[in-house]
């Protein structure tokens, strides 16, 4: 079965870290571009970031709200993805999905999602 | 960054009648656009992506068009399944951006 599962998520409080991990099964995960999405509770979707394949250096791409804070890195060894959070605010917090982003197509395989609480 | 811009924010419809849904970018993203569903508390789904193209084991009633700045999404026949939150979202540069997403409600 294809699909991707985060952990991690939970209560931080502001100026904190979290580490959020999405592991993928039932597909080549080393071949394919993997991004973080995010949605602020009853919000829209924003866009988080981007992590490429070794075959494009693992280069990123960020979102300018949370560039300089947040680090994507992936080890294809274990089919995981991960996002790095560092001085957390208030305004992350939303439910972080990680998603599968081919070439050409649109994100087509989601995660279930993992919820971040900042607050004091 | 592109703007996407969907109208209308929210829609009233019936079983079985004809949706659509229109979404503008500030500049053009040529086809890189796609088209999600998502129902509360899942995550989103993919319907349509390269503005056009179906995505495998989505029904048909789903089709997209468009290019460069203006895209719709249309529902031939809106099914009970098909009440939901529908967001557009461009590909062709970054920051990767969503329109703000269109609630499709029973009439």
């Amino acid at each position: 079965e294809v699909q991707l599962v985060e952990s991690g998520g939970g209560l931080v409080q502001p100026g904190g870290s979290l580490r959020l991990s999405c592991e993928a099964s039932g597909f080549t995960f080393s071949d394919d571009y993997m991004d973080w999405v995010r949605q602020a509770p009853g919000k829209g979707l924003e866009w988080v970031g981007r992590v490429r394949t070794k075959a494009d250096s693992y280069s990123t791409e960020y979102a300018a709200s949370v560039k300089d804070r947040f680090s994507i890195s992936r080890d294809d060894s274990k089919n995981s993805l991960y996002l790095q959070m560092n001085s957390l605010k208030t305004e992350d917090t939303a439910v972080y999905y990680c998603a599968r982003a081919p070439v050409g197509s649109g994100f087509n395989i989601w995660g279930q999602g993992t919820m971040v609480t900042v607050s004091s | 960054d592109i703007q996407m811009t969907q109208s209308p924010s929210t829609l009233s419809a019936s079983v079985g009648d004809r949706v659509t849904i229109t979404c503008r970018a500030s500049q053009s993203v040529s086809v890189w656009l796609a088209w999600y569903q998502q129902k509360p508390g899942k995550a989103p789904n993919l319907l349509i992506y390269k503005a056009s193209s179906l995505e495998s084991g989505v029904p048909s009633r789903f089709s997209g068009s468009g290019f460069g700045t203006e895209f719709t999404l249309t529902i031939s026949s809106l099914q009970p399944d098909d009440f939901a939150t529908y967001y557009c979202q461009q590909s062709n540069s970054f920051p990767r951006t969503f329109g703000q997403g269109t609630r499709v409600e029973i009439k």
